[in-house]
């Protein structure tokens, strides 16, 4: 079965600092893995997915992820990080089950916090 | 499109009460899944439908706690009798078929139960 890791329930990081947020799945078949933000009190949005074509995905706000295969990783970061940024994120496999309806499995989350 | 609707957004009732929560999918999707998101336990599924048919309902605490689709465009996650600790955020989500296809969430209906 399918399962995500994410390392780090707190990142804290200054503005305009490199935000990395880390990301280990495990899976028996090549995966798709997504990240998704919740800001407070609302549901969570896209920012990014990968399908197996290219390993460096781009996705919203600056964000971006790779895909590494040999470390089993799609670690998220971002250049220079904004006030704006701070927020909950998440990462998650598709559940490749026999039902084939792309089921989410979500990591536990990492909550980012941006000082001016 | 409106993307996934959830009402009410809030939810305060006492102990033993019924509580029932909505769901609107996004029109064209065919899966829906239901997630409740604590502090303790992060996210989790707890039923999905594919095609209105429930899907695989493993995730559903106890007797409690039930689901249904009646149709493509509504979905009801019930609590009857609730209890204190069922107090939760509860998502909806909905996605088209497929394993690269990502889940749209509603904005979530917070739940408490005093």
């Amino acid at each position: 079965a399918q399962s995500v890791t994410q390392l780090g329930s707190h990142v804290s990081v200054s503005e305009g600092a490199l935000v990395l947020l880390r990301c280990n799945y495990s899976s028996s078949v090549p995966p798709y893995l997504f990240w998704y933000v919740q800001y407070p009190n609302q549901g969570l949005q896209l920012l990014l997915k990968y399908t197996s074509a290219a390993t460096l995905v781009k996705g919203i706000n600056g964000f971006e992820a790779e895909f590494k295969k040999s470390e089993t990783s799609f670690h998220l970061t971002k250049p220079s990080a904004h006030m704006s940024d701070a927020a909950e994120y998440f990462c998650a496999v598709s559940d490749k089950g026999s039902s084939n309806t792309g089921k989410l499995i979500f990591g536990q989350g990492t909550t980012l916090q941006v000082k001016p | 499109d409106a993307g996934v609707i959830q009402s009410p957004r809030h939810e305060v009732t006492e102990m033993g009460q019924e509580v029932t929560l909505r769901c609107k999918p996004i029109s064209g999707h065919n899966s829906l899944f239901w997630y409740r998101q604590t502090m303790m336990r992060g996210l989790e599924l707890l039923i999905y439908f594919n095609n209105n048919v429930p899907i695989d309902d493993s995730g559903m605490p106890e007797d409690r706690f039930s689901a249904k689709m009646p149709n493509a465009s509504f979905s009801t996650l019930k609590i009857q009798p609730s209890e204190p600790r069922d107090s939760a955020v509860y998502f909806c989500a909905s996605s088209l078929n497929g394993l690269n296809t990502e889940a749209f969430f509603g904005q979530g209906t917070r739940l408490t139960v005093v």
